[in-house]
């Protein structure tokens, strides 16, 4: 059974990093075709894709916030951090990590995490 | 970067109705349109991918259809538990994308 959660501080101030941890289980993140991507939600708007690591450690970042995010795994911790820096307000939502599988398609999802920037 | 725009954004429905959510591209994605369910307090889960195939353990009244531009998401007889907002996602090209969402309110 595939399952993932997000973790990280609920709180940031502007212009600090974000560090957000996924730690998972059921997969492993050196088998060939897997990976773990993050997609946030700000509240009342649509979902964001952000970023996107493979097996084989290709990168993938939204280009609209690529000079500000980091993807980085960790195999042998069954984690995938993301660092987000320069935080601002309109960063505010709900971070999730996805599984995905051999195909494209985010098929599990961790719980999420509610990440709020206010001074 | 490819755009999804989904119709209606709300819909009001009854049970044992028959729904239909549209998602449509502003450009060619082939067949890599995903449909997700998202319940309040809970996380997405994956119902439909790649346009028409069902993901594992989804009940068989929700379907999907389409290729290239247009997309649809079936839900046959419609149950209480199936409120929820509906969201597609495109995997055809970086950045991927989804679509604002539609809410579905059970009367």
């Amino acid at each position: 059974q595939i399952t993932l959660k997000e973790s990280g501080p609920t709180l940031v101030k502007p212009t600090q990093t974000l560090t957000l941890t996924c730690t998972f289980s059921g997969f492993s993140l050196s088998t060939s075709g897997v990976g773990v991507g993050w997609i946030r939600q700000p509240p009342g708007k649509a979902r964001e894709w952000l970023a996107l690591i493979y097996w084989d450690d290709d990168k993938r970042y939204s280009p609209s916030l690529k000079s500000r995010l980091t993807i980085t795994k960790y195999t042998s911790k069954n984690q995938v951090v993301l660092t987000m820096t320069n935080m601002d307000p309109v960063d505010t939502g709900t971070y999730y990590c996805a599984h995905r599988g051999g195909d494209s398609a985010f098929d599990i999802w961790g719980q999420g995490t509610m990440v709020t920037v206010s001074s | 970067e490819i755009v999804l725009t989904q119709s209606p954004d709300f819909q009001s429905v009854t049970p044992k109705e028959k729904v239909t959510i549209t998602c449509r591209a502003s450009q060619s994605i082939g067949s890599s349109l995903h449909w997700y369910q998202q319940k309040p307090d809970q996380s997405p889960k994956l119902l439909i991918k790649y346009a028409s195939q069902s993901f594992s353990g989804v009940p068989s009244r929700f379907s999907g259809s389409g290729s290239g531009t247009d997309f649809t998401l079936t839900i046959n007889s419609l149950e209480a538990e199936d409120a929820a907002t509906y969201y597609c996602h495109q995997s055809s090209s970086f950045p991927y994308t989804f679509g604002q969402g539609t809410k579905l309110e059970i009367k």
